[in-house]
């Protein structure tokens, strides 16, 4: 089944640096979803864009789409310690009977230092 | 408050035993998914049901059951059957469609002794 690759598998900086994680995927799809997940919680949404848009920000936040390379990025701004998690990109399937599900990628874990 | 919930947040299971992890929501979703998360890895879903009495099997659904009786209630148990049980089980809901954005619950972690 297709999958998100997120890239890289691990990111360590110091407070104050921008993060940026990629996530590649094979398929064509309806949108794509970031989340986040502290150690040992569940995931929360961060933000969503769809197949026809290119850019959206939320907050410190700035996601990229490029359906032609099946790609996405996910900016952290002026990155803060409580930034420290896993981030996953997920996407679900453009198929004709309509898609019912979500495919995670194995995320990128994230080490902001202060 | 409106929220998905999990219970227990832990528990240890015998090897040879079923299990049965307790997953409800108020948030009035249609659709309920369970997901298989490996140290270091991503989720793998189990079991999703986009409608009460209706569920279908997700990538990892052998050794797992489910049921959906009632909208806010989605239980998985992890029976006998599956190997290598010892994971970190995610419950999440959903608006009707694949595309929507999930809500998660906190997590239950599974520790086969």
């Amino acid at each position: 089944s297709q999958q998100g690759e997120e890239d890289p598998q691990a990111l360590s900086i110091q407070e104050g640096e921008n993060a940026t994680m990629n996530c590649s995927y094979k398929t064509s799809i309806n949108n794509l979803q970031w989340y986040r997940q502290n150690s040992g919680r569940g995931l929360v949404h961060l933000i969503l864009i769809r197949s026809n848009e290119r850019e959206k920000h939320s907050g410190r936040l700035r996601v990229t789409l490029d359906t032609s390379k099946k790609s996405s990025s996910l900016l952290i701004t002026a990155s803060r310690a409580a930034d420290t998690a896993s981030y996953f990109c997920a996407t679900d399937a453009n198929t004709q009977g309509g898609s019912e599900k979500l495919v995670f990628g194995k995320g990128t874990k994230l080490t902001v230092n202060p | 408050d409106g929220g998905i919930t999990q219970s227990p947040k832990y528990l240890f299971r015998k090897e040879g035993q079923n299990v049965t992890l307790s997953c409800e929501q108020n948030l009035n979703h249609d659709a309920m998914y369970w997901y298989r998360q490996d140290p270091g890895q991503g989720l793998r879903l189990i079991y999703y049901s986009q409608i009460v009495n209706d569920f279908q099997k997700g990538d990892i659904a052998e050794g797992y059951s489910v049921s959906r009786e009632k909208k806010e209630s989605f239980p998985l148990t992890v029976t006998s059957a599956q190997k290598n049980p010892t994971a970190f089980y995610l419950c999440a809901s959903s608006i009707r469609g694949g595309w929507n954005e999930q809500f998660f619950g906190p997590g239950t972690r599974l520790t086969v002794l």
